[in-house]
């Protein structure tokens, strides 16, 4: 059961560059999140899309952007890296319409840093 | 709106010793309580959860009872192990969005 899965597991990058967080899940979950950890801190939501076609900023979305062309997918993109986005990244994913309230399943994380 | 509050931490248990970890919380609606852990270096895992009131969610020793009441959901173990050590978080379910409290370490000595 691979779940849900995020690459790369680490990154460093440049003030400036740009990279995608990979997420894929294979639970046929509907719904799906990118939230970022900070030290310390707990999980602040910067995207989520319910659907396939359909996204909605959370808390913190300046700086990213996502799309979901595919159920299984949830690509995470950050165009100009500044430091201030040095963070651990998590995708999680739930299924709906399947009768109450189901929790999220959760990546391993994507540990990025900015320099 | 809806946020959740979590005991500050650290909190450092000998093994054996008796838990607890508060949380309370500020929703409209009638929302699904959770808490998960997050061992180092890993994602968040769910080790339990609660969908209505007077609902106990309990899963490898750890317990909690969603009290309207008092809007609290705090987690309980009767005697942590040292492989209990992680960082504990209690989330709420409130429409398309999931609201975590900021975590609560736990550290636990033989």
């Amino acid at each position: 059961n691979a779940g849900v899965t995020q690459t790369p597991k680490f990154r460093i990058l440049k003030i400036g560059q740009s990279m995608t967080l990979q997420c894929t899940q294979d639970m046929n979950h509907n719904y799906m999140y990118w939230y970022r950890q900070d030290p310390g801190m707990g999980l602040k939501l910067i995207y989520y899309s319910v659907g396939a076609g359909i996204t909605d900023k959370g808390e913190v979305p300046n700086g990213y952007n996502v799309s979901r062309s595919t159920t299984e997918d949830f690509p995470l993109r950050l165009e100009l890296a500044a430091p201030s986005q040095t963070s651990v990244y998590f995708c999680a994913s739930v299924g709906r319409g399947q009768g109450g309230n189901q929790p999220q399943h959760f990546g391993d994380g994507t540990r990025l840093s900015i320099l | 709106g809806n946020s959740v509050t979590q005991m500050e931490g650290p909190v450092t248990l000998s093994e054996e010793a008796f838990l607890t970890i508060n949380c309370t919380y500020t929703a409209t609606g009638y929302p699904s309580l959770f808490w998960y852990v997050q061992y180092p270096g890993e994602g968040l895992q769910l080790l339990l959860k609660a969908t209505k009131a007077d609902d106990k969610g309990s899963n490898k020793g750890f317990e909690a009872t969603y009290r309207k009441e008092t809007t609290s959901f705090h987690l309980e173990k009767g005697s942590v192990q040292v492989s209990d050590s992680a960082v504990y978080f209690c989330a709420l379910n409130a429409g398309n969005q999931f609201y975590f409290g900021t975590g609560t370490s736990l550290t636990v000595i033989p």
